[in-house]
């Protein structure tokens, strides 16, 4: 059973377009949103993190707009560049839970020049 | 340089035979844990460590063990009972403790079936 539902599975985008990822999550107990970019043979790296005491949280290009009622929350990378190319995961986590990340199943981003 | 660093990069194994992933971390965090990557299945968690000799299963244990002598380390064995393991196995590490910390990863090691 997927904890944290992710979508697209996959996407493709011109340069300078805003792509955008959502997840979308049933226990409510979970207060811990990060997101991760993964190169190819690379590990996931930290990008951007929200608690639900907030609605929207920018870091740079990369925005996190969090939806506590509807149990959902997504990434938006402005001014898109070929070289965020990557996949995206968002994840999920409760201290009630060990801090223990559950993850959604990932998104190709493609950034066409 | 701080970090998280896997070894090897890449593993073969053969029939019935176990192979033990290396896992070291110069970050001074408490909690250290094991996934697995398939494609199209994100991340999954194999085991994961609070505190030095103490760790827990994940969601897929099975096929698995670890040990946990030293803060710095953590590695895993994946076990001839494991009837699948070519996969992309990831450690992270994180500060652990009450609240939620970020977890930081290695690059990985890709296990294949010889």
């Amino acid at each position: 059973q997927q904890q944290v539902k992710q979508s697209p599975q996959s996407l493709i985008v011109q340069k300078g377009g805003i792509p955008i990822i959502n997840c979308a999550y049933e226990n409510t107990a979970f207060d811990y949103f990060p997101w991760y970019q993964q190169f190819p043979g690379k590990g996931p790296a930290l990008l951007i993190a929200i608690r639900p005491d907030v609605s929207e949280k920018k870091e740079g290009r990369f925005t996190i707009s969090f939806n506590k009622s509807a149990k959902q929350f997504s990434l938006h990378i402005m001014d898109s560049q070929p070289g965020d190319s990557a996949t995206y995961f968002c994840a999920a986590s409760s201290i009630a839970g060990a801090n223990n990340l559950f993850f959604g199943t990932g998104t190709r981003l493609t950034v066409i020049p | 340089d701080g970090g998280i660093t896997q070894s090897p990069k890449y593993l073969f194994r053969k029939e019935g035979q176990n192979v033990t992933l290396s896992c070291e971390q110069n970050l001074n965090h408490d909690a250290m844990y094991w996934y697995r990557q398939d494609p199209g299945q994100g991340l999954r968690l194999i085991y994961y460590s609070q505190i030095v000799n103490d760790f827990q299963k994940g969601d897929i244990a099975e096929g698995y063990s670890v040990s946990r002598e030293k803060k710095e380390s953590f590695p895993l064995t994946v076990t001839s009972a494991q009837k699948n393991p070519t996969a992309f196995y990831l450690c992270a590490s994180s500060m652990g403790g009450a609240s939620n910390q970020p977890q930081h990863f290695g690059d990985g090691t890709r296990l294949s079936i010889l």
